[in-house]
């Protein structure tokens, strides 16, 4: 099982709808993060968490919101969906002891919203 | 702000050498990675850098210069598998108190010719 597992892996959605997606990690990792990336645009950072009900804005947090109920779980938002939301999402973890915070990435929930 | 800086495509040849380069502007700059990532794939970690020097790992080296806020990812011998988006992050605190993001350059395509 893939330490960081990330639900949906594909979602078509229409504007307007309320969508989650879901991460959950077995590393025991105590920060999760939330990117998009879009092409020529790179990674850009949504909302990041560092421990239980933590939570803080990145780069691009208008449009979305998120949960951190439980260390293994990071859940995203997006209230009412529109077009230049779709992209692809990916959830992102690291050990905040260790000194290089190195990034473990999901595989990607790719999302499109029509 | 953040701003990072890398060359969008790059091509080489199998078996030459490659130099990516990445600059970088941050109020609050606490390390330097390179992630590899493949299309459709998930980025994986490279490389880390926090001192100023070269960092060297197998058939790939980082380097940083803290005071010209400039880093490098140097390739030798490559093999036709390192055809990927190369992502240069850097490690932001400037935001006061428990701050401390990671944040993406927009990546650089490796192109690798036989």
């Amino acid at each position: 099982d893939a330490d960081v597992t990330q639900t949906p892996r594909n979602r078509i959605t229409k504007t307007g709808k309320r969508i989650m997606l879901e991460c959950s990690q077995t590393k025991g990792h105590d920060r999760m993060y939330w990117y998009r990336q879009d092409p020529g645009l790179g990674l850009r950072l949504i909302y990041y968490s560092f421990d239980v009900k933590d939570i803080n804005k990145g780069e691009i947090s208008d449009g979305y919101s998120v949960s951190r109920q439980a260390q293994a779980k990071f859940s995203l938002s997006l209230e009412s969906a529109i077009p230049n939301q779709t992209a692809l999402y990916f959830c992102a973890t690291s050990d905040g002891s260790a000194g290089a915070n190195v990034l473990t990435f999901g595989a990607g929930s790719r999302l499109t919203v029509l | 702000g953040q701003n990072i800086d890398q060359p969008t495509e790059m091509t080489a040849t199998e078996g030459a050498i490659v130099q990516i380069n990445c600059t970088y502007q941050t109020s609050g700059f606490n390390g330097l990675f390179w992630y590899q990532q493949h299309a459709g794939e998930a980025p994986t970690f490279l490389s880390y850098n926090v001192l100023d020097g070269l960092e060297e790992k197998g058939r790939f080296s980082s380097f940083l210069s803290r005071s010209k806020g400039y880093s490098y990812l140097l390739l030798k011998e490559l093999q036709m598998k390192d055809s990927a988006s190369y992502l240069c992050a850097v490690r932001d605190e400037g935001g006061g108190n428990r701050d401390d993001k990671i944040i993406f350059g927009k990546g650089t395509r490796l192109h690798i010719l036989p």
